[in-house]
């Protein structure tokens, strides 16, 4: 099983909005990643955690706030978003955070495709 | 650090006829190379990777890629491609230490 599921798929929210988006893996990862990809652009880097600790903050916004309950599942908070955050976001995982072992492929979910209005 | 370069933006082909992405890389240690495929309006699936071994590596859906280190590339190749080929197409790289980089895709578009 190579699956990483989000939830929601859209998300259409306002300015004002709390909202949150949700991934689950169960490969045994211990590395769990958010990225943001906007139109016919690579995926960006946000967050990454490993071993459920924040690793890696690649100075994103405070409006988005990672959180990781346990070591299958990674959520992202999103307050007072502006229209400019309007993106796919995409949460992958890996075997761990750096290449030190053969085969530490990250794996990609579906995406969440967020609209802030 | 690592880079990731992929010198062609878009790639228009005809459908059946061959096609070759290209990819190269910098890196200053060993460095393990992926392709993804993002189908329209879809999440990133894994292509194919080269981690060790066999310089050639090859996807269950007819492309393949080289690994060619002399020539710091890992070009993506089909020999005859469908219009359902029809994608944004990422190269990757991963070495000790860092994060995967992403080169900034290239969209192939099989026309009829």
């Amino acid at each position: 099983d190579t699956e990483v599921t989000q939830t929601p798929k859209h998300l259409v929210m306002g300015m004002t909005n709390k909202k949150s988006l949700k991934c689950e893996q169960h490969m045994g990862h211990r590395a769990m990643y958010w990225y943001k990809q906007k139109a016919k652009k690579p995926p960006e880097l946000m967050f990454v955690y490993s071993y459920e600790k924040l690793s890696i903050n690649e100075s994103v916004p405070s409006r988005f706030s990672p959180e990781c309950p346990n070591s299958s599942l990674l959520n992202l908070h999103l307050h007072a978003l502006q229209p400019e955050d309007s993106a796919l976001y995409l949460c992958a995982s890996s075997q761990d955070q750096s290449g030190a072992y053969s085969g530490n492929t990250i794996y990609f979910g579906e995406g969440s495709w967020l609209t802030v209005v | 650090a690592q880079s990731v370069t992929q010198l062609d933006s878009q790639v228009p082909v005809f459908e059946e006829a061959p096609v070759e992405l290209r990819c190269n890389y910098s890196s200053s240690v060993s460095v393990y190379l992926f392709w993804y495929v993002q189908y329209p309006n879809q999440g990133l699936q894994l292509l194919l990777k080269y981690l060790s071994g066999s310089t050639l590596v090859e996807s269950i859906n007819g492309f393949e890629a080289e690994f060619n280190k002399s020539q710091t590339s890992f070009h993506l190749r089909k020999p005859s491609v469908h219009i359902s080929d029809t994608a944004e197409y990422f190269c990757a790289a991963l070495s000790y230490g860092q994060n995967f980089v992403f080169g900034p895709g290239t969209r192939l578009s099989v026309l009829p």
